[in-house]
């Protein structure tokens, strides 16, 4: 089976630049997509394929992915971006979740 | 607008059966394969199981993770468009809270999007 590794936390002072990571053996031949879950809410998903912003997610929110490293990046962050984030792929008729990074924005 | 809402979780017993139903509004759910997702108190999120979308190549296969294998079955009432997870044999490792979600396309190979907001299932005597 694959897997995808997440590290578990990560912190940011207000207003610099977030970066999770996602790695897996050659990830960067996979699609790989974000999602962001606040507590108690469902979550939502603010990167596909990589790079792709849905409708509605800031610019500020960013993604890229090479080799074994899949990186979501979130700039200029505010407070209402600290929630747990989960990388996603697919591997072999099944789904992979990383098992998220918590982001404390200071 | 395309929303998911999730009902049939409760209390059931070790060893008990339960029955969730997403309901889909919004869109063709035969155009679309779904999944199921769980999330343990304080833990990430699991895939649980696939439904690909009868569009697909491979349409109304059902895929499903090995800690539910032989005991969960996931279907879809297209009349209803609704998605259904039967889950035999809980244990209490199957409590969690249960997300549906949809994916880009019939196949399942992609991204989800959108989500319930989840229904809780928690097995204990």
């Amino acid at each position: 089976s694959y897997d995808v590794t997440q590290p578990l936390s990560v912190s940011v002072a207000l207003g610099q630049t977030a970066r999770i990571t996602c790695g897996g053996n050659n990830i960067g031949s996979k699609n790989v997509h974000w999602y962001q879950q606040k507590a108690g809410q469902a979550p939502v998903l603010v990167i596909y394929r990589d790079n792709n912003r849905p409708s509605g997610i800031p610019e500020r929110f960013s993604g890229s992915n090479s080799g074994n490293t899949a990186t979501l990046t979130i700039s200029r962050a505010q407070a209402g971006d600290e929630a747990d984030y989960y990388c996603q792929v697919w591997d072999s008729n099944t789904v992979v979740f990383g098992g998220g990074t918590k982001l404390t924005v200071l | 607008e395309e929303q998911l809402l999730e009902s049939g979780g409760g209390l059931v017993q070790p060893g008990g059966s339960l029955t969730l139903s997403c309901a889909a509004s919004g869109f063709t759910f035969t155009s679309y394969a779904m999944i199921w997702v769980r999330q343990a108190p304080g833990k990430g999120l699991e895939w649980v199981s696939t439904l690909s979308g009868s569009l697909s190549g491979s349409g109304g296969s059902t895929y499903y993770a090995d800690s539910v294998k032989g005991r969960f079955t996931i279907s879809g009432d297209n009349s209803k468009n609704t998605l259904y997870l039967e889950m035999n044999s809980l244990r209490a490792e199957d409590t969690a809270v249960y997300y549906c979600a949809r994916d880009y396309d019939s196949s399942g190979y992609n991204w989800f999007d959108p989500w319930g907001q989840g229904t809780l299932v928690t097995v204990s005597s």
